[in-house]
């Protein structure tokens, strides 16, 4: 089936502007999570939502950063007033509740110029 | 903060079989060791976890010393498309928690 997928792949926006970010997550998984990885550095987690509802959002950087998830599926990383700091690459990843295993998807590649 | 210490590199011949240490030396009873790897562009792979008993899978074999503050990884044939940075990563998987990353390992496969 269908892996976590994520658009756009690659997104260049300039600094101020407001950016969208989607995650569609594996059919049935409950659980999803964002992450934003930087060049050298291994992926940081942001926020995790269980079902509809943020059951973890410790990670989110400032109150730029918000993430949605309304029908506990489709998941949507919001940012405002982007910076040059936000260029990086922005994953998500699904699991079913109480899974062992985390799938990712390939990233947006967000750039701010 | 990541609770795993890797080497930041290691080289490994094609062929060959690579080991990747990992040190998690405050692991919790109820924490499982978990591997991914990232290959270049892509997003993170899960590889194979294991809490106490050594694992294998089709791509990798799990190694935890009996006192479980490490774990070795190992790929047995290594081919060039196993150039990654490999994550060792310690969780308790109920409730969902996310994983914590480190800096990992980056593997070259060399021919």
């Amino acid at each position: 089936g269908a892996g976590v997928s994520q658009t756009p792949s690659n997104k260049v926006t300039e600094k101020g502007k407001y950016v969208e970010l989607r995650c569609d997550p594996i059919s049935g998984h409950t659980a999803l999570y964002w992450y934003r990885q930087s060049l050298g550095q291994g992926p940081e987690f942001l926020i995790y939502f269980q079902g509809t509802g943020a059951a973890d959002d410790s990670g989110l950087p400032n109150d730029r950063f918000f993430a949605v998830r309304p029908e506990g599926s489709v998941s949507t990383l919001k940012i405002q007033r982007t910076e040059r700091g936000d260029s990086a690459v922005y994953l998500c990843a699904s699991s079913l509740s109480g899974g062992n295993t985390i799938y990712f998807g390939e990233g947006s590649w967000l750039t701010v110029v | 903060d990541a609770k795993t210490t890797q080497p930041p590199s290691m080289d490994c011949a094609e062929g060959r079989a690579a080991n990747l240490p990992c040190n998690h030396s405050t692991i919790s009873g109820n924490e499982y060791v978990y591997w991914y790897r990232q290959i270049h562009s892509q997003g993170p792979q899960y590889i194979i976890h294991g809490l106490k008993n050594n694992e294998t899978n089709e791509m990798a074999s799990l190694i935890i010393t009996e006192d479980r503050k490490s774990s070795t990884l190992i790929l047995p044939h290594a081919t060039l498309r196993d150039t990654a940075v490999y994550y060792c990563i310690v969780r308790v998987p109920s409730g969902n928690t996310p994983l914590v990353f480190g800096k990992g390992t980056r593997l070259s496969v060399i021919a």
